[in-house]
């Protein structure tokens, strides 16, 4: 059983729409991590958070919005979306690579994952 | 881009037998880890190998790092019908918040 819960499963929106995925993780993880997954392709990372501040974006398109409320959940705003936005988004959380010195960053563990349909 | 490069992108063997997928990076890196992704669902992570290793076992999995070559190696060893599934390998560098994964390789295994 994974302990990084993502919600919705499935979403479906129109190019208009907006709407959020959530992603909640209580392992204690002050690291956390937004992957955007297209079929038959590897994840790419988009956002890490670390300590509830933005670390990395990777040059993801402002339609993209992320946010860390707290250290155990991580949201990704969605707004104006194309349909070429359409993947499997993937939470994934870890122990905050400062606590491992020079080894690293260390396991992620995923979500299952949010199936989004732009239309 | 992607850091890390998989072959082969695919691979069929009969349950029993060996499986072995590599991994090729160009930076240098921390560690590396090998994850598996059933279709469609989250990552599940295998095995980390750090920079200073060579060889490193779990179960009936087996890893190898040539840092020099810049290159990897996943074996997994008696291989059953639930193996069935992408594996993909990460790198991880200095600071260690960006894991970037490589482009995977899609095993199956026949029962």
């Amino acid at each position: 059983d994974t302990e990084v819960t993502q919600t919705p499963k499935h979403l479906v929106m129109g190019m208009t729409n907006k709407k959020s995925l959530k992603c909640e993780q209580h392992m204690g993880h002050r690291a956390m991590y937004w992957y955007k997954q297209k079929a038959k392709k590897p994840p790419e990372l988009m956002f890490v958070y670390s300590y509830e501040k933005l670390s990395i974006n990777e040059s993801v398109p402002s339609r993209f919005s992320p946010e860390c409320p707290n250290s155990s959940l991580l949201n990704l705003h969605l707004h104006a979306l194309q349909p070429e936005d359409s993947a499997l988004y993937l939470c994934a959380s870890s122990q905050a690579p400062l606590l491992h010195g020079s080894s690293g960053g260390g396991e992620l563990f995923f979500g299952e994952g949010s199936r989004l349909t732009v239309l | 881009s992607q850091q890390g490069e998989e072959d082969p992108q695919a691979l069929s063997i009969q349950e029993g037998e060996n499986a072995t997928m590599n991994c090729s990076y160009k930076t240098s890196i921390n560690n590396l880890q090998w994850y598996r992704q059933n279709s469609g669902r989250g990552l599940v992570h295998l095995i980390l190998i750090r920079s200073n290793e060579r060889e490193k076992h779990s179960g009936r999995l087996r890893v190898t790092l040539d840092t020099s070559k810049k290159s990897s190696s996943l074996l997994i060893t008696a291989s059953r019908a639930a193996d069935t599934a992408s594996y993909f390998c990460a790198t991880a560098f200095t600071g260690g918040f960006k894991t970037i994964f490589g482009a995977g390789t899609r095993l199956f295994v026949k029962a």
